[in-house]
This record gives structure tokens, sequence and C-alpha cells, in this order.
């Protein structure tokens, strides 16, 4: 049980915007950033977000995180067929010097 | 950009070891640090072990503290880990990842290569 809380599963038809949620158990872990990650079918995982709102290069504006408290999320707009696939939710947690994962949410494109 | 090639994995007996190796390339491999991260089979992702630029620093997740090892070679631009006393759970598919700086997140990440534990 991750301490990173996602829905299993989200779902959009195309051209619509989705958001996925993450939500961390911890305690004072407001100031913690929180990353996303896309995991396709067949590929490597891949970068979305990280520091909680930050798009590295490449990274279409399609896709925006935010944070609030210890709930962060994951927005899509403009949903494309390629999107479909896992998406995870990522935090540094100082006190253990571990990363965890969230579940992960399974993305699916009408 | 960069680019990382996992080798090594393969198919084990309960309590056997493997070695599993990451080649880096196309980037600075000595300036960042370097994680493990596996993916159970129907499972998400988990995170492993990380180790820092310089290898002064290691950590790992409790489900595997005390059996497996990262470690590197900056000569060689290579990351390894040495997996021991391996057990059913422990199958899955290893992917290195490279860490894009502090707290910037895994900007690269290889293919991935599978350890199947099983007798």
């Amino acid at each position: 049980q991750s301490v990173l809380t996602q829905p299993p599963s989200a779902s959009g038809t195309p051209g619509q915007r989705v958001t996925i949620s993450c939500s961390d158990s911890r305690s004072n872990v407001g100031n913690d950033y929180v990353f996303w990650y896309q995991h396709l079918p067949g590929s490597a995982p891949k970068l979305l977000i990280y520091r909680s709102n930050q798009r590295p290069s490449g990274v279409p504006d399609r896709f925006s995180g935010s944070k609030s408290g210890t709930s962060a999320s994951l927005a899509i707009s403009g949903l494309r067929s390629e999107d479909e696939g896992d998406y995870y939710c990522a935090a540094w947690d100082d006190r253990l010097r571990n990363w965890v994962f969230g579940g992960g949410t399974s993305l699916t494109v009408l | 950009q960069g680019q990382l090639v996992e080798s090594g994995g393969g198919v084990v007996q309960p309590g056997g070891s493997l070695r599993l190796s990451c080649a880096a390339s196309e980037f600075t491999f000595s300036s960042y640090g370097m994680h493990w991260v596996r993916q159970a089979p129907g499972k998400g992702l988990e995170w492993v072990a990380l180790i820092w630029a310089d290898g002064s620093r290691k950590d790992y997740a409790d489900s595997v503290k005390g059996r497996f090892t990262i470690s590197r070679d900056n000569s060689k631009n290579m990351l390894y880990l040495q997996l021991n006393s391996l057990r059913p759970e422990d199958t899955g598919i290893y992917y290195c990842a490279k860490e894009a700086s502090y707290l910037a997140g895994f900007d690269i990440w290889g293919q991935g290569t599978a350890v199947i534990v099983s007798s």
C-alpha cells in the first residue's frame, strides 16, 4: 500500500480534459514536490512533470501539474488516443530516504 | 539527450543471484545520480535503489535492503545492481534511470531487463 494514493483508472474522449489525482498520506509533506511519469505500453517510463508543476523540455503544454497541501493533480487537455497508458505520481521521502510511487492510474481514451 | 541500456536479466531460482548492468551514453554519467526502478507483472512502478554521482551514498527500498547492492563505475559509464537471495516477489522488469538533477525527477530511462525468480 503506497503512501501516494491514485485512482486506479480514468477515462476520457478525444479532445476532452482529464485530471488524475495523487493524495499523500504522510504528515508534514506540504512542501514536498510531486513528480508525474507516463508509462505507455511497450515503452520506458517518461517524466512528464517535475517539482509539482514544471514541464521538462519536449513535454507538450497539454500536460500540467498542480499541488495544494497534500494533494496533487495531473491534468491532460486535448486528450489524444496516444495518451492511453499508465500514469504515476512520485515523491521523495526525506525521512526514509526513499522515492515513493503512487499505485498508478490507467488512462483509457474512449 | 542520453541513453541507458540494461542487461543481465534472466531466470533464476529462489535464493539465487543476478547482476544487472546499465550502460550509459551521450551524457556525462559521472555527474548524475542514478536509480533502479522495477515493475512486477501487473503491478506499478517501485523504486529500488539510488546511488549518488560520485558513489559516496547509496539508499535502498526496505523490500531489498540487505539483499541488493547498487554500484557504479564512472570510468566505464556503467551502473550495476547485484541481486542476492532472490525471492519470487523480485520478479519483474528492472529499469535504470538517470536523475536530471537534485529533486528534478528521472529524465532518462532504459527499456528495462526482465528478472524471473522461479523454481
